[in-house]
């Protein structure tokens, strides 16, 4: 158990809806960064927050926003669902935002599909 | 922009030992991670290199060469619970993963 956990477990949608994935860091860390696994694209960065200001955006769709509260739980919002963006999405945490703070801590993902 | 280049799939028996390239192409390239993950889990991580050189973590070891832009994962003893996907990452000065496609080891009895 990393201590991030993620809520839902699992989400079956429909094209076109809007769904809001949580993520709650280890205690103490001020990063949190989210990924999508999808079997043809691998593990893509999407986005990073620290302290609640993001840091940094990857190949992230205009239709995806993410925030970070100020307890430090993130979730990530995906509207106008698409069959493509059926994957699995997780979030990591760590301390700091600094590449001297290598380790991430995944939390356990949240299987999206898309119908 | 970045990329990393690793195998797709290595098999070998118990107690081999098994090595993962990792050439990548990056720019503010600070440092390669390593992670772990088995069949619909979360990514663990391993080992991580910022300095040319090896880490030896128990039955697991990484090297890098900034160079040469290379590094591999080194793991020895294969057991059956080893038989997962491998990532090779790259970190950026904010720590941003940047993930290789993973290669998959198989290991057999």
């Amino acid at each position: 158990d990393s201590g991030v956990t993620q809520t839902p477990k699992h989400l079956i949608t429909a094209t076109g809806q809007r769904v809001t994935l949580r993520c709650s860091p280890r205690s103490g860390d001020l990063s949190v960064y989210w990924y999508q696994q999808s079997l043809d694209q691998g593990l893509q960065f999407l986005i990073h927050y620290y302290n609640g200001e993001e840091r940094a955006k990857g190949n992230i769709l205009e239709r995806f926003s993410a925030q970070q509260f100020p307890d430090l739980h993130s979730e990530l919002n995906l509207s106008s669902l698409e069959l493509g963006d059926s994957a699995l999405y997780f979030c990591a945490s760590s301390v700091e935002a600094s590449a001297a703070d290598y380790e991430q801590y995944f939390g356990p993902g949240t299987r999206l599909t898309v119908t | 922009g970045q990329s990393l280049e690793q195998p797709s799939e290595v098999t070998a028996v118990e107690g081999a030992i098994v090595q993962i390239n990792c050439t990548y192409q990056t720019s503010g390239f600070y440092g390669l991670s390593w992670y772990q993950q088995h069949d619909g889990g979360a990514p663990t991580f391993l080992s991580y290199n910022a300095l040319d050189g090896l880490e030896e973590t128990g039955r697991f070891s990484s090297f890098l060469s900034r160079s040469d832009s290379y590094g591999y994962l080194l793991l020895q003893e294969l057991q059956m619970k080893d038989s997962a996907s491998y990532f090779c990452a790259v970190s950026d000065s904010w720590g941003k993963l940047q993930f290789g496609a993973g290669t998959q080891v198989v290991v057999t009895p």
